[in-house]
């Protein structure tokens, strides 16, 4: 599959703190996701996008599909100590094709 | 709905010894997925099977590894032999017929080979 780079590998941040992270790769995806995972559990999507250019938010997440699809960011606003996990995004294909994931990027917050 | 049940959660095996995992689907989905997760890498993909084809196994590491999904239903995957590097998280995650974004993923068996 194709290797996604994800940056940054960790964050270490207050409470209330915005947060940025960032997906690239050298293949085009027609789809790009983002998942978080708790200790213990798998993957939860948070975030799904469709099209270019497409910006979409859940609460005080957001995300964006690059317009080049090759590339995808996800902002966290205001954190708060329940963000603690990591965070994985994904490309795909298309429906029911593989995801490729990226390396993942360690959220810590400090109240 | 239940969701994408994995058991066992964790498993200790001696390398060379055999662990079999197995993934419960959610009910009525169609496609399963395996996917595995080496420490500080990213999650792999291993297979995908619509109902009880193997629609893609081109991330199957070695021969080492067999999937089997026995009348479409739940998954099992069996490591035999197993080595020190395929410890990791294996999960499982499913999706219905249509619309295979994003599936739901299980919590993963945390499997340790020693």
């Amino acid at each position: 599959g194709q290797q996604l780079n994800q940056s940054p590998q960790s964050m270490f941040i207050q409470e209330g703190e915005d947060v940025s992270m960032n997906c690239t790769s050298s293949s085009i995806f027609n789809t790009w996701l983002w998942y978080k995972q708790d200790p213990g559990e798998g993957p939860v999507l948070l975030i799904a996008l469709y099209k270019a250019g497409e910006l979409t938010s859940n609460g005080r997440l957001t995300a964006q599909f690059g317009i080049t699809r090759k590339d995808s960011f996800l902002n966290i606003s205001a954190s708060i100590p329940s963000d603690v996990g990591i965070y994985f995004c994904a490309g795909q294909l298309g429906s029911g094709y593989a995801l490729n994931f990226g390396k993942g990027t360690s959220l810590l917050v400090t109240p | 709905e239940a969701g994408v049940t994995q058991f066992p959660s964790h498993s200790v095996i001696e390398k060379g010894q055999t662990v079999t995992l197995r993934c419960d689907p959610i009910s009525g989905h169609d496609n399963l997925y395996w996917y595995r997760r080496v420490m500080g890498k990213e999650i792999k993909f291993l297979l995908h099977f619509v109902k009880e084809s193997k629609q893609d196994e081109s991330g199957m590491p070695n021969n080492r590894f067999l999937a089997e999904r026995t009348g479409g239903t739940y998954s099992t995957l069996k490591v035999q032999p197993a080595e020190l590097e395929d410890s990791g998280v294996y999960f499982c995650a499913s999706s219905p017929t249509q619309g295979g974004y994003g599936y739901t993923f299980g919590s993963g068996t945390r499997l340790t080979v020693v």
